[in-house]
């Protein structure tokens, strides 16, 4: 499987904290993205960073790349109660722009 | 604009039932995907199609047909319900051009008993 992995698998924190999450994958890679999942709702694309690049930000989210570790972190800056949700990471590693997922990490931010 | 449009939003079937959940875009998206979402597995695809008359297998093909038909409709068929198929399924979709991320419908949950 092309699975990626995130890590921690559920993670809880205060409003106004950080929260980093990982992801880790198996193959080469054209690109890895990010979405959020809200209890009940569709995903939402929150950023995608290309293979020849090493950190990218979005407003309050930064993601890093080292695909020597073939490993990914979003780091969500300044939490707040809305960032509840669950955060996937994906890979497309085809030239169809299939994407594989991985299991994602619930964050809880507690106001 | 709509987005990705799911329906039926629930449907519960009995074993062996066939059922079509219906997917569609209107934002002119050449690639379209069928993912099926259960506890602690993550989002699995399905099937995939990158234009219209052409569809090809996911991870997890087995039970289900698709076809496209037209660039905005990406029907998923269930041929035979089992109660495997339980499950809360997306539809998603992108354009060839650029690099961005998939727009995602809001899922249909899907029960089988």
């Amino acid at each position: 499987s092309q699975q990626g992995e995130e890590d921690p698998q559920a993670l809880s924190i205060q409003e106004g904290e950080n929260a980093t999450m990982n992801c880790s994958y198996k193959t080469s890679i054209n690109n890895l993205q990010w979405y959020r999942q809200n209890s009940g709702r569709g995903l939402v694309h929150l950023i995608l960073i290309r293979s020849n690049e090493r950190e990218k930000h979005s407003g309050r989210l930064r993601v890093t790349l080292d695909t020597s570790k073939k490993s990914s972190s979003l780091l969500i800056t300044a939490s707040r109660a809305a960032d509840t949700a669950s955060y996937f990471c994906a890979t497309d590693w085809s030239s169809n722009y299939k994407l594989t997922f991985g299991k994602g990490t619930l964050l809880t931010v507690n106001p | 604009n709509a987005g990705v449009t799911q329906t039926p939003k629930f449907q519960v079937l009995k074993t062996g039932q066939s059922m079509t959940l219906q997917c569609a875009q209107d934002m002119n998206h050449e690639y379209m995907s069928w993912y099926r979402q259960d506890p602690g597995m993550g989002l699995r695809l399905i099937h995939y199609s990158v234009g219209a008359g052409i569809t090809d297998q996911g991870e997890v093909p087995n039970g289900y047909n698709v076809s496209r038909s037209t660039t905005e409709d990406f029907p998923l068929r269930l041929l035979s319900a089992a109660p495997s198929q339980t499950s809360v399924y997306f539809c998603a979709s992108r354009g060839r051009q650029g690099l961005g991320g998939y727009t995602f419908g809001s899922g249909t949950r899907l029960t089988v008993v």
